[in-house]
């Protein structure tokens, strides 16, 4: 069981516009810990995808997005393409009376339909 | 170019040992703190441990520690995992990672990991 919730698929036609969300507690994202966004295409390794809540890096398109508000995080990829098909997920850190630790959501599977 | 390459997976039996390395180029290695992650088959991300630039400062996730290892051998560019008694559930492929805390004059918290290997598979099986 993830400290960070994503939900575990999303779908959406070429052109359009999905959002994955990735919610935590008061322990973690509401914390004020950032949250970055990595993209795992099929048999391949993480990517990073955004970094702080909302930046990207040299050389993603600025078709991804993240923000950031409260205790939950989202990445949006707009005008959706075939490679874009790949699992998702956050990265945070975690800091309770149980311990402290960096977390990952459990990831998101995106379908280009 | 940044490159990172990870080697030493295999097939293990539950309570024996491996040793992962990961050889890196194309950046300064000993400027960066540098992490090992897994991720068990089908399923998702897990950071494992991690080091600081001189080696000075090490953490593990709580379900490898006393059995898991991190080194680094800055002279040869190189990560290693050392990896003891082992478990069915150690299972996982094993990525190395780049970490950054900073970048373009801001600084974030928990780091982030910019930088990926291909990864090597452990399988721990009899």
């Amino acid at each position: 069981q993830s400290v960070l919730t994503q939900p575990p698929s999303v779908s959406g036609a070429p052109g359009q516009r999905v959002t994955i969300s990735c919610t935590g507690s008061s322990s973690n994202i509401g914390a004020g810990y950032d949250v970055h966004w990595y993209q795992q295409l099929p048999g391949t390794a993480p990517k990073l995808l955004i970094y702080g809540n909302s930046n990207r890096p040299s050389g993603v398109p600025d078709r991804f997005s993240g923000s950031k508000s409260g205790t939950s995080a989202s990445l949006a990829i707009t005008g959706l393409q075939a490679e874009d098909e790949a699992d998702y997920y956050c990265q945070s850190y975690d800091s309770s009376l149980s311990g402290s630790r960096m977390v990952f959501g459990g990831g998101t599977k995106l379908t280009v339909l | 170019e940044v490159q990172l390459v990870e080697s030493g997976g295999g097939l293990v039996q539950p309570g024996g040992s491996l040793r992962l390395s990961c050889a890196a180029s194309g950046f300064t290695f000993s400027s960066y703190w540098m992490s090992w992650v897994r991720q068990a088959p089908g399923k998702g991300l897990e950071w494992v441990a991690n080091i600081k630039q001189d080696g000075s400062e090490k953490y593990y996730v709580d379900s490898v520690k006393g059995r898991f290892t991190i080194s680094r051998d800055n002279a040869k560019n190189s990560l290693y995992l050392q990896m003891n008694s082992l478990r069915a559930e150690d299972t996982a492929v094993y990525y190395c990672a780049r970490q950054l805390y900073c970048s373009g004059g801001s600084c974030y918290s928990p780091y982030y990991f910019d930088y990926w290997g291909q990864g090597t598979l452990v399988t721990v099986s009899s």
